[in-house]
């Protein structure tokens, strides 16, 4: 089945120790999304790839930094995790821009 | 900034119930999205709409796209214990960027 895989599933890094999550699909869709999601509230958007072309959210810390090498994967670099960026980290795409978004199972990140 | 106003915050139902719930904003959205997400999971996409008025089905699931394209509400018909979980309105106005409710936590009591 076409899917949006997230790996991996758990991380546990340490304070200040880079740590890198990937995202692949098997949909072609042009447009992928990283969100963070923290304990019980909705997921917030950190920056997005439309094709190529990398959009910052403007509250986005600098720590978070993405890699789109192709069009399958996309992988999200945090340079040095604070406990504060402990969350869930989702990965999701979308054909176009104004299309529905599919998201990948998530990667539950704990920085101790 | 577009702020959505998802409620309830939480229900506790039991098995065999129908459940409301409902998005609302000041702004107009072009696509409203609902999903659910359990524990530990990533949201799934339950139904999609674009158009204002449109009612769309999916199973036991009805969600409709108000006319107003400010709102928009999700019913489940005869809940099962598997309806558990968080749903998520989401709503895209003409760009690309996705608002999130802050999610209806459905507990379902067998």
């Amino acid at each position: 089945d076409a899917m949006v895989i997230q790996n991996p599933r758990y991380q546990v890094t340490q304070f200040g120790k880079p740590v890198t999550l990937s995202c692949s699909q098997t949909l072609n869709h042009n447009v992928m999304y990283w969100y963070q999601q923290k304990s019980s509230q909705a997921p917030k958007l950190l920056f997005h790839y439309y094709d190529k072309d990398f959009n910052n959210e403007a509250d986005t810390p600098d720590n978070f930094q993405s890699r789109r090498p192709n069009t399958s994967f996309c992988f999200l670099d945090i340079r040095s995790p604070g406990l504060g960026d402990t969350a869930m980290y989702l990965c999701a795409t979308s054909r176009v821009m104004g299309s529905e978004a599919f998201f990948g199972q998530g990667t539950r990140l704990t920085v101790v | 900034g577009q702020q959505l106003n998802q409620s309830p915050q939480s229900m506790f139902i039991q098995e065999g119930e129908d459940v409301s719930m409902n998005c609302t904003s000041s702004s107009i959205f072009n696509t409203w999205l609902w999903y659910k997400q359990d524990p530990g999971e990533g949201p799934v996409l339950l139904i999609a709409l674009y158009k204002a008025g449109e009612l769309t089905s999916n199973g036991r699931l009805t969600a409709q796209f108000g006319i107003t394209r400010k709102d928009s509400f999700l019913n489940i018909s005869a809940s099962i214990p598997s309806d558990v979980g968080i749903y998520f309105c989401a709503g895209r106005r003409s760009n690309y960027k996705l608002t999130f409710g802050k999610g209806t936590l459905l507990t379902v009591n067998p």
